[in-house]
C-alpha cells in the first residue's frame, strides 16, 4: 500500500494525558499536512510541512499542540494536557509542490478525550 | 468564518437519479477547487477537481461545473448509485502552500 498511512487508528485516553500521532505520506510527497475533523463538519486546517520545514500554522494549532517532521518524511503531531474539546479526527495528508495543490488523504487518527 | 459555504446538508436521491451539490466561496484568491468524497471512519478521498480556467470538467459519471463570476461551483453525479452513499466535501485553496478551506459537508443518501 503506497498511500498515507496513520497510527495509531484510534485513541482514548484521560484528559489531562500527552497524546502523538503519526503520519506516513506517500513516499517522495514533499508536503505534509494536518487536518482537524469534528464530527459532521469539514476538515479544518492545522498545519504544514515542506519537507521539513513547518510553514503555516493555523490559529486552532494552540501552544498545546507541536508538530515536527524532522527528516521531511513522516510527520508527529503531539498534544499536550488533553481536553475534551480536542475529541476529533486528526487528518494527515501528502502532496508534491508541483502537483497543484493534489493532497491525499490518510485513514485519520480518532482521539477520544474522556 | 467560512470561506466555503456548501449546500444542501443531506440529500436523498433515488438509484439513477441525478444528485447535485453546490458550494459558493468568497476568496477571490482560490484558484484550486477538488471534491471529496469520504466514508465513515475513513479519510476523504478526492473525486474530481477544477481550476478557474475551465468551467466544466466530468470524469465517468461525476461533472464539475464552475461559474467564476458567480464565485460558485457544483458537483453533478449523473446515474447515482446507492454506493455513493458518503458525505461530500467541496474544498478551496489558492495560497502558495495550498491549504485547502472545506465546505460543511453534503451527507448523500441514494435509495435503491
Amino acid at each position: 500500500d503506497t498511500g498515507v498511512s496513520q497510527d495509531p487508528r484510534h485513541k482514548i485516553t484521560k484528559r489531562g494525558q500527552n497524546v502523538t500521532f503519526r503520519c506516513d505520506p506517500i513516499s517522495e510527497h514533499n508536503r505534509l499536512y494536518w487536518y482537524r475533523q469534528t464530527l459532521g463538519q469539514g476538515p479544518e486546517f492545522l498545519t504544514y510541512f515542506q519537507n521539513e520545514a513547518q510553514l503555516e500554522k493555523s490559529r486552532l494549532l494552540s501552544d498545546r499542540f507541536s508538530a515536527e517532521r524532522p527528516k521531511g518524511s513522516f510527520s508527529t503531531l503531539e498534544i499536550q494536557r488533553t481536553e475534551q474539546g480536542d475529541s476529533a479526527m486528526y487528518l494527515c495528508a501528502s502532496s508534491l509542490v508541483r502537483s497543484g495543490g493534489t493532497q491525499y488523504f490518510g485513514p485519520g487518527t480518532r482521539l477520544l478525550v474522556l | 468564518q467560512q470561506q466555503v459555504k456548501q449546500s444542501p446538508q443531506s440529500l436523498i436521491v433515488q438509484k439513477g437519479g441525478i444528485s447535485i451539490i453546490n458550494c459558493a466561496y468568497e476568496n477571490t484568491a482560490f484558484d484550486y477547487f477538488p471534491w471529496y468524497q469520504q466514508f465513515p471512519g475513513k479519510g476523504p478521498a478526492l473525486l474530481i477537481a477544477i481550476r478557474p480556467d475551465v468551467s466544466e470538467k466530468k470524469e465517468g459519471r461525476f461533472t464539475i461545473s464552475f461559474n467564476k463570476s458567480a464565485k460558485q461551483f457544483s458537483l453533478h453525479i449523473m446515474d447515482s448509485q446507492p454506493g455513493d452513499s458518503a458525505t461530500y466535501f467541496c474544498a478551496a485553496s489558492g495560497n502558495a502552500g495550498n491549504m485547502l478551506t472545506f465546505g460543511g459537508g453534503t451527507r448523500l443518501m441514494v435509495k435503491p
